[in-house]
């Protein structure tokens, strides 16, 4: 079975610009979760969907947004970027609620 | 409120050394606690879990302790090897109306020949 994919691996971007990036979670998972890499910070919870619905949200401001597909792959979206956004962000699924949540690679992202 | 934390940014142990990961939580409320592991350029690994009503938990070459007296995690890998050598999280699981992860910020593990 294929792990959770994300595209792209890389990416590097201008502030002010905005950015999409995307997530394909194993067959048969349908909660998709986002979170945010840094040194600094490190994994920072983002947002939680599962079936199309957002269940759960960290704390990050309105720019970041996320959304899911019926075929449960997900999109995140970032609006005016900042230099402060430059990160790992990493998709992770799982079945349900309940169990154990698989993690992609990440996209590394790099705003100048 | 509540956090969790690690007590050291890295740590180096010999090969075939045990090595002991620790980590610190301040939620009382936490469900269960996980330990992942994140080599370079990956994605963090789930290792083992532990659930807030137990103890101990054992899985190959690993071993979960809790201390919820303390609020206190430990990781012990035994007889570690150079595929070890990696970022070690460990997370709580909070159920706020829905599970959310919250990380710790990470110890780095070095093995050395």
């Amino acid at each position: 079975k294929a792990g959770v994919t994300q595209t792209p691996r890389y990416l590097i971007k201008t502030r002010g610009q905005q950015v999409t990036l995307s997530c394909s979670p194993i067959s048969g998972h349908r909660s998709v979760s986002w979170y945010q890499q840094t040194p600094g910070q490190g994994l920072q919870f983002l947002f939680e969907y599962f079936s199309e619905t957002q269940r759960n949200k960290g704390n990050f401001p309105g720019r970041f947004s996320g959304r899911q597909f019926s075929n449960s792959r997900s999109e995140m979206n970032v609006s005016t970027l900042e230099l402060g956004d430059s990160a790992l962000y990493l998709c992770a699924s799982r079945q349900t609620a309940y169990n154990e949540q698989f993690f992609g690679p990440g996209t590394r992202l790099t705003v100048l | 409120g509540g956090s969790v934390g690690l007590h050291l940014p890295t740590l180096s142990v010999q090969e075939g050394d045990n090595s002991i990961i620790n980590c610190a939580y301040s939620n009382s409320a936490s469900d269960y606690f996980i330990w992942y592991k994140q080599e370079s350029g990956k994605g963090p690994q789930f290792i083992i879990d532990i659930r807030s009503n137990m103890d101990k938990r054992q899985g190959q070459r690993v071993t979960v302790l809790l201390n919820k007296t303390v609020k206190h995690l430990s990781l012990q890998i035994a007889a570690t090897q150079p595929g070890d050598s990696a970022v070690y999280f460990c997370a709580e699981i909070r159920i706020q109306g829905a599970q959310k992860l919250v990380f710790g910020q990470g110890t780095r593990l070095t093995i050395n020949p």
